[in-house]
């Protein structure tokens, strides 16, 4: 299948800065990827939607002005925490969906770990 | 609001037994449902997936049953190892959006 890559794999900062997760479309083209975030034994929630050359599709509570995403290719969208908190630890996981398909077939990242001291 | 329901949060197998996991919707707009594995510190893998007009999808061990009248489908683990211990999401897609369960984890004892 396809392949997703996330970088970092974890990262620890110091409360009040800001850190960027990189997902990339290894061998396809995303026009539109799909951002989630994970709490411990919880399921997947759905934080926004980054499109290609347009503004990000973010869910209902998820502040835009803290989760920044960029989606400046057809293979990378960022996300950057900005100012980031203790309340912002947690597992974030990007994801594409499969070529000429309506985005059901998601192909996942392994994740980001972020833990804010 | 659209959901998903999981059941059992957690699951002990024997090696060699059957596992399964129960899922149950409401909204009947959904049109695939697909099954992600998820081992521990890393992102959700695509394990078998099934539409609507299928009542039964087999991959290898790992079977999905589906009943559209009673709006639930369930994975079955046949011959279950300690490999495939992990947590287990079900979801279901409409529009653009998957919507996943709560997760189910499980444990597959030598």
């Amino acid at each position: 299948g396809a392949v997703v890559s996330q970088h970092p794999s974890w990262v620890i900062c110091k409360s009040g800065t800001s850190v960027k997760i990189e997902c990339r479309s290894l061998d396809f083209q995303a026009t539109t990827m799909f951002w989630y975030r994970q709490f411990p034994k919880q399921s997947l929630m759905l934080m926004a939607t980054s499109n290609e050359g347009s503004k990000a599709t973010y869910e209902q509570g998820v502040e835009k002005d803290k989760f920044l995403i960029n989606h400046a290719s057809l293979t990378l969208s960022t996300l950057t925490v900005t100012s980031a908190h203790p309340e912002d630890s947690s597992f974030y996981i990007c994801s594409a969906p499969e070529p000429q398909t309506s985005n059901e077939k998601l192909f996942f990242g392994s994740g980001t770990q972020l833990s804010v001291l | 609001q659209q959901q998903v329901k999981q059941s059992p949060q957690s699951l002990i197998v024997q090696k060699g037994g059957i596992s399964i996991i129960n899922c149950a919707y409401e909204n009947t707009a959904f049109d695939y449902f697909p099954w992600y594995q998820q081992f521990p510190g890393k992102g959700p893998a695509l394990l078998i997936a099934i539409r609507p007009d299928v009542s039964e999808k087999k991959e290898g061990r790992f079977t999905i049953s589906f009943n559209k009248s009673a709006k639930q489908f369930s994975l079955h683990i046949m011959d279950s190892q300690p490999g495939d211990s992990a947590t287990y999401f079900c979801a279901a897609f409409q529009g653009s959006r998957l919507t996943f369960g709560e997760g189910t984890q499980l444990t597959v004892n030598p």
